[in-house]
């Protein structure tokens, strides 16, 4: 079946302007996740989502970062007021409830210029 | 605070050789422990799980072990084959409050020579 998919797949935006990251789950997975790779670096956590809460927003690393899931599924990342630190790869994973295995998108490569 | 470091962040072996990726954690609460690869401009492929009341798993050419006592995790790839080469992430999630998320390693880069 189809895998989790995120759009854009590269994202060219101008210091302080907005932008929004999407991620299609995989169908049937309640549990979505936003995690941040920054070049030849590990994954950060930024957010966590069981169905359409999130009880988890441990990870954002600042206000100018929030994070939506309509319908149980669709969960879209939004940046404002972008800054150059905010260049990464941002990754999206699924996972069934109640299991902890997570599947990866592709990812979203944001450069702010 | 929690960490999960990579012995080595690069690996170089012979194809048909067998490959070994060490991980070491630090919470001692961590129940579950995955591997992943990841390949250039891709996001991180599922390789193998393991839970903390297990000390071996094995898949296919891949087996991960878990040693509690050291808080120690390794990566074993057999017959390693150019296709490998990637960068390997270990990652960890503790059980208590647990909303699932992940904490993981720097990556360990596994370079196959043909």
């Amino acid at each position: 079946g189809a895998g989790v998919s995120q759009s854009p797949s590269n994202k060219v935006t101008e210091k302080g302007k907005d932008v929004e990251l999407r991620c299609d789950p995989i169908s049937g997975h309640t549990a979505l996740y936003w995690y941040r790779q920054s070049l030849g670096q590990g994954l950060e956590f930024l957010i966590y989502f069981q169905g359409n809460s999130a009880p988890d927003k441990s990870g954002l690393p600042s206000d100018r970062f929030s994070a939506e899931r309509t319908g149980g599924s669709v969960s879209t990342l939004t940046i404002q007021r972008t800054q150059q630190e905010d260049s990464a790869v941002y990754l999206c994973a699924s996972g069934l409830g109640g299991q902890k295995t997570q599947y990866f998108g592709p990812g979203t490569r944001l450069l702010v210029l | 605070g929690e960490s999960v470091g990579l012995h080595l962040p690069t690996l170089s072996v012979q194809e048909g050789d067998n490959s070994i990726i060490n991980c070491a954690y630090s919470n001692s609460a961590s129940d579950y422990f995955i591997w992943y690869k990841q390949e250039s401009g891709k996001g991180p492929q599922f390789i193998i799980d393991i839970r903390s009341n297990m000390d071996k798993r094995q898949g296919q050419r891949v087996t991960v072990l878990l040693n509690k006592t050291v808080k120690h995790l390794s990566l074993q790839i057999a017959a390693t084959q150019p296709g490998d080469s990637a960068v390997y992430f270990c990652a960890e999630s503790s059980g208590s409050g647990n909303t699932g998320k992940l904490i993981f390693g720097q990556g360990t880069t596994l370079q196959v020579k043909p």
